[in-house]
């Protein structure tokens, strides 16, 4: 059981935008910041979304975060059949003194 | 270019320990925060344990605690993390990643991993 919670599962066709989100609980998304990894399967995570709604250079604008309360969303636009992947959010708990990860979300292009 | 390169896994029986190293490269190792992630087969990812610029403070995940100890030398560039008592439980690949630590923690670089299989 993940302390952040989301879905296992979305998908959608190339060009059509989707939304992963990410529940947590005030000692984590509701007082730190979001982060989200993509992991192609076989390779290392990779970071995709810093501080809520950052991207790192190379990330294509296609990908947004956002955050409001104890929630989180990635929103992917533009659907391209590299996006599948497996999808994490992530941040801070203060009362684990640690990092925490959501469950993952497998992304399927149809 | 940041390179971070994981060694010393393999398999190893229950109860027993392994070190694993992680080699930095492509960046100013001593002015960042260094961390352990692992993700069991099939499963998601774990954070492990975090350590900070000079060592002086040290965070892990409570599964670990008392058995897991993370250390760096930052004359060497290197990365550790010494795991006693281990359980089938911890079998995972184990990634080194880069850190920053602004509003929360992310990793911002991460190697390739390296696999650990506690089994007899």
């Amino acid at each position: 059981q993940s302390v952040l919670t989301q879905p296992p599962s979305a998908s959608g066709t190339p060009g059509q935008r989707v939304t992963i989100s990410c529940s947590g609980s005030s000692s984590n998304i509701g007082s730190k910041t979001v982060n989200w990894y993509q992991q192609v399967p076989g390779t290392a995570p990779k970071l995709l979304i810093y501080i809520n709604n950052q991207r790192p250079s190379g990330v294509p604008d296609r990908f947004s975060g956002s955050k409001s309360g104890t929630s989180a969303s990635l929103a992917i636009s533009g659907l391209q059949s590299e996006d599948e992947a497996d999808y994490y959010c992530a941040a801070w708990d203060d009362s684990l003194k640690g990092v925490v990860f959501g469950g993952g979300t497998k992304l399927t292009v149809l | 270019e940041v390179q971070l390169v994981e060694s010393g896994g393999g398999l190893v029986q229950p109860g027993g320990s392994l070190r694993l190293s992680c080699a930095a490269s492509g960046f100013t190792f001593s002015s960042f925060w260094m961390s352990w992630v692992r993700q069991a087969p099939g499963k998601g990812l774990e954070w492990v344990a975090n350590i900070k610029q000079d060592g002086s403070e040290k965070y892990y995940v409570d599964s670990v605690k008392g058995r897991f100890t993370i250390s760096r030398d930052n004359a060497k560039n290197s990365l550790y993390l010494q795991m006693n008592s281990l359980r089938a439980e911890d079998t995972a690949v184990y990634y080194c990643a880069r850190g920053t630590a602004v509003g929360g923690y992310f990793f911002e670089y991460w190697g390739q991993g390296t696999l650990v299989t506690v089994s007899s």
